[in-house]
């Protein structure tokens, strides 16, 4: 079975610019998290989606957005880029059965580098 | 809320060495434990993970974890490292209700000949 996949693994932005991101989960999978990586801050929760509906958000400025296609891929959305978004943006997928949380499998992620 | 200790940044051992990378966490609800590692410029590939039942778990790669609720702590250790274990090591909890995975603030693992 495939793993996530996220496109691109790879951006160069410039302040001010708005960039969307997208993820493909695992076959089956419905949940979809977000988590942004830098050396400063390490790894925080973006943003959760389950069934195209925005589960749980963490701390973020509104301009990162989120949401969810039918067939569970995702997109983020960050707006008005600042220095500070330069980061490593990782998706997360996850199986739900009967109400139980399934465990989170990450893709590789993407690299953005806002000049 | 919950929140995450990995005290150590980081650990060199030689190679065909013990390690044990140490994490304490806290919280007022139940949660369940993880280990993640993260090989450079790739995403987070899980090693092991703890919800119920046995306290030592078992995971890939060799490495295993033991729950201790009374010390709230969920070390992770492997008997012989290998130079291929060089990477940064993550430990994470999440309470049972939510998909928000907290983080600690990782451990680099340096394994040299």
């Amino acid at each position: 079975k495939a793993g996530v996949t996220q496109t691109p693994r790879y951006l160069i932005k410039t302040r001010g610019q708005q960039v969307t991101l997208s993820c493909s989960p695992i076959s089956g999978h419905r949940s979809v998290s977000w988590y942004q990586q830098t050396p400063g801050q390490g790894l925080q929760f973006l943003f959760e989606y389950f069934s195209e509906t925005q589960r749980n958000k963490g701390n973020f400025p509104g301009r990162f957005s989120g949401r969810q296609f039918s067939n569970s891929r995702s997109e983020m959305n960050v707006s008005t880029l600042e220095l500070g978004d330069s980061a490593l943006y990782l998706c997360a997928s996850s199986l739900e059965s009967a109400g139980a949380l399934g465990t989170q499998y990450f893709g590789p992620g993407t690299r953005l580098t806002v000049l | 809320a919950q929140s995450v200790t990995q005290l150590d940044s980081q650990v060199p051992v030689f190679e065909e060495a013990p390690v044990e990378l140490r994490c304490n966490y806290s919280s007022s609800v139940s949660v369940y434990l993880f280990w993640y590692v993260q090989y450079p410029n790739q995403g987070l590939q899980l090693l092991l993970k703890y919800l119920s039942g046995s306290t030592l778990v078992k995971g890939i790669n060799g490495f295993e974890a033991e729950f201790n609720k009374s010390q709230t702590s969920f070390h992770l250790r492997k008997p012989s490292v290998h130079i291929s274990d060089t990477a940064e090591y993550f430990c994470a909890v999440r309470n049972t209700g939510f998909q928000k995975l907290v983080f600690g603030t990782g451990t680099r693992l340096l394994v040299s000949p």
